[in-house]
């Protein structure tokens, strides 16, 4: 079955540490999204890519980075730069822009 | 600016009851409107959509209608069950750059739904 799929679940990041999150998509979808989830509120997009070795900066980019190697792959890494990491972060992708985004299972990403 | 403004929830309802989460927006031009549902611990899934004014989406016995005239697309059940039990968020979509594959989804704050039996 075609998905978006990430990976880990569960995330503990130490202060002072980057850490990455794998987002792997199956559906031939051109674009792909980072958003970050807290409680009580909605969405908000951090990074977005419509094509390989492209991309852009969401709402929210300040203290994390992306990479576009392969249409498949979409981490995110969130850097020490980011004072507050403690969220729910979700993976989507998109074929042709007037289509809806396609969600992942997110992980939740805690700091011991 | 584009925004969308959902009711605050949560609301609790018995099953079998009839549900109501209102949605308004404020958008320029035409967007497409979606309903997103949220299940403890996972992801969003699409439950339906509506591109053009007038249109209806409905899936799983929900149902919203795209409403120009008021800026509504109130997501509706005429009968819920325990499992319905989960947020579910409004969001309008509109696309970021002219023929190209990326579009942006703003979304509501969400609305917790809790079903009891």
């Amino acid at each position: 079955d075609g998905g978006i799929t990430q990976s880990p679940k569960y995330l503990f990041r130490k202060e002072g540490q980057n850490v990455t999150l794998s987002c792997e998509q199956n559906l031939n979808h051109d674009a792909m999204y980072w958003y970050r989830q807290d409680p009580g509120q909605g969405l908000r997009l951090i990074y977005y890519s419509q094509i390989v070795n492209d991309f852009q900066k969401g709402d929210i980019a300040e203290g994390y980075s992306v990479s576009r190697e392969k249409k498949e792959s979409f981490p995110l890494t969130v850097t020490s730069a980011q004072k507050n990491p403690t969220a729910f972060y979700l993976c989507a992708s998109s074929s042709s822009g007037g289509q809806p985004q396609h969600f992942g299972d997110g992980t939740r990403l805690s700091i011991l | 600016g584009n925004s969308v403004t959902q009711m605050e929830g949560p609301v609790t309802l018995s099953e079998e009851a009839f549900l109501t989460i209102n949605c308004t927006y404020t958008a320029t031009g035409y967007p497409s409107l979606f309903w997103y549902v949220q299940y403890p611990g996972e992801g969003l899934q699409l439950l339906l959509k509506a591109t053009k004014a007038d249109d209806k989406g409905s899936n799983k016995g929900f149902e919203a209608t795209y409403r120009k005239e008021t800026t509504s697309f109130h997501l509706e059940k005429g009968s819920v069950q325990v499992s319905d039990s989960a947020v579910y968020f409004c969001a309008l979509l509109f696309l970021m750059n002219y023929g190209g594959a990326t579009n942006k989804l703003i979304f509501g704050t969400g609305t917790l739904l809790a079903v009891q039996p």
